[in-house]
């Protein structure tokens, strides 16, 4: 199975600010890496897919990057919907993975 | 509007079985491969299989964790996709969600999940 790592697991931020969060594969996954939001009580919802392709309605503050092993999630000027926990993904093989999760609170 | 609404969780003691069902609408069901993703209370998400389109021969799939206790079907004429969970366990306790595969192999739409419980 792929692994795949998330950092960090955790970080506080205050509104303005610019935030990376990172997922790293324990293989090659090409560019087959998804990303998703999730608030309290909802259900998760797809970001970006294929590492940098915003889903219709995603804000342009966010945006990823990588290839390979080694991703990055970028929100350029964290907002107050923000807040929430994200979640890295590959659907590059069976079965499919996902990062342990990084909570962005607030600081 | 595109929608996936999920029904039958519940309580269930170990040992039990339960299917869950999928509805579908907004979208032609019968062109996407269909997933389940599951979240443990407080835990992160995990995948726990799919089932492919037509064109793919309804091909199963599953999470090592699953396999052999847990089925997904699908009835495009319905529009439906299901999980019968049987043998279940304490570890399977989590919010489960209906998931669709999207062109780019990513989940774009999901249901809003709905729990199931294993305890005596």
């Amino acid at each position: 199975d792929i692994q795949m790592t998330q950092f960090p697991s955790s970080l506080s931020a205050s509104v303005g600010d610019r935030v990376t969060i990172s997922c790293r594969a324990s293989q090659s996954i090409s560019s087959y890496l998804n990303w998703y939001q999730e608030k309290p009580g909802k259900a998760p919802e797809l970001l970006i897919f294929a590492t940098s392709n915003l889903q219709g309605g995603v804000p342009l503050r966010f945006s990823g990057s990588g290839s390979g092993t080694d991703f990055t999630l970028t929100i350029s000027s964290l907002q107050p919907e923000d807040f929430a926990t994200y979640y890295c993904q590959q659907s590059y093989g069976i079965p499919r993975t996902f990062g342990q999760g990084t909570k962005v609170e607030v600081k | 509007e595109v929608q996936l609404v999920e029904s039958g969780g519940g309580l269930v003691q170990p040992g039990g079985s339960l299917r869950l069902s999928c509805a579908a609408s907004g979208f032609n069901f019968n062109d996407h491969y269909m997933d389940w993703v599951r979240q443990a209370p407080g835990k992160g998400l995990e995948w726990v299989g799919r089932v492919k389109n037509k064109v793919n021969n309804y091909t199963p799939e599953y999470a090592a964790s699953v396999k052999g206790r847990f089925t997904i079907s699908r009835d495009d004429s319905m529009h439906s996709l299901y999980l019968q969970m049987n043998s279940l366990e304490s570890d399977d306790t989590a919010v489960y969600y209906c998931v669709r595969g999207a062109a780019s192999r990513a989940f774009d739409i999901w249901g809003q999940g709905t729990m199931v419980t294993v305890s005596s």
